[in-house]
C-alpha cells in the first residue's frame, strides 16, 4: 500500500520562500506523477502542480510564476517550492500520486497545514 | 469560485441513498473523465471513482457515479454512518489547462 506524508515548516514569513517535502512509502517513486494540493476555506481544492519521476512538471498557469516541484528518486521523495508567499497562501497542502491509467489521483498525503505569517 | 458546482450538502437516514451532483462545462467534464473523493475532516482525500464510473480496488459497491453531457453525479446507497464526510468531484480542464475541483458536498447520515 502506497502511503505519503507531508513534512516541513508550519510557519513562513510573508514574502518568503514555502516549502515543503513529500516522502513516498510502500512503492518506488519511479513511474507515475506526483503531484501537490492546498486547500484553504476561501479557496477549496486547488492543484498546484505535478513533477513526473523524470523530472518533466505541469503547473496551474494562476500560480506557475512562484511554483517548482521537484523529484528526488534516490530518496523516494518529491518537493514544493512557493516563493513570494502571502496570507493568501495559508492553506493545508497535501501531496497525492497522479495515475495516468485512472486520470485521477489515487493516492493523498494526509495534509499539512502552512501558515504564513506577516 | 470553484470551477465544478456541487450542492454545500446532502444528508439522508442510514441505509438510505444519496445522490450528488457536480456540474461543468465543455472545456472540463464535457471532454473529460471524472472522478470523485472523499475525505473525512482531518484526513486526505480519497479516490472513489475514476473514469466517471469506476471504482478503485477496496471500494464498495454502494459508490457509484455517472457522466452525462457536462455533468456527473456520484450515487451513494445503504447509507452509513462511516459514511459522513466531504465528497470532491475533479476533472481537467482543457481551457484553463489545470486539475479542477468542485466545491464540496458535505453528506450528513440522520
Amino acid at each position: 500500500q502506497v502511503q505519503l506524508q507531508e513534512s516541513g515548516p508550519g510557519l513562513v514569513k510573508s514574502s518568503g520562500t514555502l516549502s515543503l517535502t513529500c516522502s513516498v512509502f510502500g512503492g518506488s517513486i519511479n513511474s507515475y506523477y506526483w503531484s501537490w494540493f492546498r486547500q484553504s476555506p476561501g479557496k477549496g481544492l486547488e492543484w498546484i502542480g505535478y513533477v513526473y519521476y523524470r523530472g518533466t512538471t505541469k503547473y496551474n498557469p494562476s500560480l506557475k510564476s512562484r511554483v517548482t516541484v521537484s523529484v528526488d528518486t534516490s530518496k523516494n521523495q518529491f518537493f514544493l517550492n512557493l516563493t513570494s508567499v502571502t496570507a493568501a497562501d495559508t492553506a493545508v497542502y497535501s501531496c497525492a500520486r497522479y495515475n495516468p491509467n485512472m486520470v485521477s489521483f489515487d493516492y493523498w498525503g494526509q495534509g499539512a497545514l502552512v501558515t504564513v505569517s506577516s | 469560485q470553484s470551477v465544478l458546482t456541487q450542492p454545500a450538502s446532502v444528508s439522508a437516514a442510514p441505509g438510505q441513498k444519496v445522490t450528488i451532483s457536480c456540474s461543468g462545462d465543455t472545456s472540463n467534464i464535457g471532454m473529460n473523465w471524472v472522478a470523485w473523493y472523499q475525505q473525512v475532516p482531518g484526513t486526505g482525500p480519497k479516490l472513489l471513482i475514476y473514469d466517471s464510473n469506476e471504482r478503485p480496488s477496496g471500494i464498495p459497491d454502494r459508490f457509484s457515479g455517472s457522466k452525462s453531457g457536462t455533468s456527473a453525479t456520484l450515487g451513494i446507497t445503504g447509507l452509513q454512518s462511516g459514511d459522513e464526510a466531504d465528497y470532491y468531484c475533479g476533472s481537467w480542464d482543457n481551457v484553463r489547462d489545470s486539475y479542477v475541483f468542485g466545491s464540496g458536498t458535505k453528506v450528513t447520515v440522520l
